[in-house]
């Protein structure tokens, strides 16, 4: 069992509103994602990190930021919501060159 | 580019009936070929992977066989039950390549399964 943590798990908020998703795990491993999927459809990944202070983009062109202070920390922020945002965000991990990525439980965001 | 192609997109059975989902990769130096399970609601969960060193995996009902020459890997749930029911994603990456630290998976499209009590 992966202990990785996602805040909120459901979000309704109005346009134009900043909003940070937040991610944590305690497995202490040095990469994490966020991936972006609409219910029950292909996962397309929007940000990912080796490690602190280490962060890139992923396949799927975002309006979000995230940032990678602490190890265990991934959170995505974005600056002015828009009912295009409007999604499922995954967050995931793992640790060396493994390969295994474990998955958080999911925030829903819905923009109003 | 990468591209993992998933087979069918749903798939409906009886219970207790056996289930098979395949899946095409187009990197022939993809090494690590996991299978998650995603109940609505919830994040994916790992249900089983394969390495490029073996053929075929099995835990209790659920088996993945891999064919590394013609780059296909498949599921095989058998026995099924109305708990199985669930969109299942195959994935495949380069785990452990020196090039760079990022193990990158690649999803198939999903396979939405239903099993009928």
């Amino acid at each position: 069992e992966a202990d990785i943590y996602q805040t909120p798990r459901y979000l309704v908020i109005g346009t134009g509103k900043k909003i940070t998703l937040e991610c944590s795990q305690t497995m202490g491993h040095d990469k994490m994602y966020w991936y972006q999927q609409d219910p029950g459809m292909e996962l397309h990944l929007i940000h990912y990190s080796y490690g602190v202070n280490s962060t890139e983009k992923g396949d799927l062109s975002s309006e979000s930021t995230v940032s990678r202070i602490r190890t265990e920390h991934f959170p995505l922020t974005l600056e002015s919501a828009r009912p295009s945002h409007t999604s499922q965000y995954l967050c995931a991990s793992s640790e060396g060159r493994g390969g295994t990525q474990y998955f958080g439980p999911g925030t829903r965001l819905t923009v109003l | 580019g990468e591209n993992v192609e998933q087979h069918p997109s749903t798939l409906s059975v009886q219970e207790g009936d056996s289930a098979v989902i395949k899946c095409t990769y187009s990197d022939s130096a993809s090494n690590y070929f996991p299978w998650y399970k995603q109940e609505l609601g919830k994040g994916p969960q790992l249900i089983i992977d394969i390495r490029s060193n073996v053929g075929e995996k099995k835990d209790q009902r659920i088996a993945v066989t891999l064919n590394k020459t013609a780059k296909h890997f498949s599921l095989h749930i058998t026995e099924t039950q109305p708990e199985d029911s669930a969109v299942y994603f195959c994935a495949a990456s380069k785990a452990g390549v020196p090039s760079g630290g990022y193990n990158k998976l690649i999803f198939g499209a999903g396979t939405r399964l239903a099993v009928h009590p």
